[in-house]
């Protein structure tokens, strides 16, 4: 079956640290896109792709990166500039020609020890 | 810029009773898309149900369904019958039109609903 796979389901980080969150889709969707959620704050935008070789900011991007060099795989780096990463990252994806059809991965839970 | 509110953090229901959801939003455009995601314990979102703003009938999906308000920015979600499988957070989101090139949903804070057997 078609999906989003995220990896790891949870992610233990030291201060300082960078650290990558997996994102790959088998649905060959054009566009994918990184949420971050916090308790209270619903879902936040932080990078998003439409094609590969090619990425846009979204509302939160300071701190975090990505790259898109393969239409299947999205990863996002969150970086030690990144003050609080302590959260919920979900990725999703879409194919660009339909108005609506957001596919969501089951997210990684990112933790600062 | 457009805003999303939910304003109940939490609701419960008793199980095969119906409960509404509300949702208002801010947006000056007249062309756009609303969405209601339910994100289970698995923390996985799915989409629940889906309106466009230029449709003026209310979108259904078995037992969901919405009352949507354009000239109020309101945006309820109805469910009927509910069902233990319900109980989850439910987040309210909006959605730009496609001429704005970026397809970025604005979502609510949600609110998480319980269901009492």
């Amino acid at each position: 079956d078609g999906g989003i796979t995220q990896s790891p389901k949870y992610l233990f980080r030291k201060e300082g640290q960078n650290v990558t969150l997996s994102c790959e889709q088998n649905l060959n969707h054009d566009a994918m896109y990184w949420y971050r959620q916090d308790p209270g704050q619903g879902l936040r935008l932080i990078y998003y792709s439409q094609i590969v070789n090619d990425f846009q900011k979204g509302d939160i991007a300071e701190g975090y990166s990505v790259s898109r060099e393969k239409k299947e795989s999205f990863p996002l780096t969150v970086t030690s500039a990144q003050k609080n990463p302590t959260a919920f990252y979900l990725c999703a994806s879409r194919k660009v020609d339909r108005a609506y059809g957001y596919t969501f991965g089951s997210g990684t839970r990112l933790t600062v020890v | 810029a457009q805003t999303v509110t939910q304003s109940q953090p939490e609701m419960s229901v008793q199980e095969a009773e119906t409960v509404t959801l509300s949702c208002t939003y801010d947006t000056s455009e007249s062309d756009y898309y609303l969405f209601w995601y339910k994100q289970p314990p698995s923390r996985q979102m799915i989409l629940v149900i889906r309106q466009e703003a230029y449709k003026q009938q209310n979108a259904t999906e078995n037992r969901f369904s919405v009352n949507f308000q354009k000239a109020a920015k309101s945006f309820s979600l109805k469910i009927s019958d509910s069902q233990l499988g319900d109980a989850a957070m439910y987040f309210c989101a909006y959605r730009r039109p496609a001429t704005s090139g970026t397809y970025k949903y604005i979502f609510g804070t949600g609110t998480r609903l319980k269901v009492l057997a």
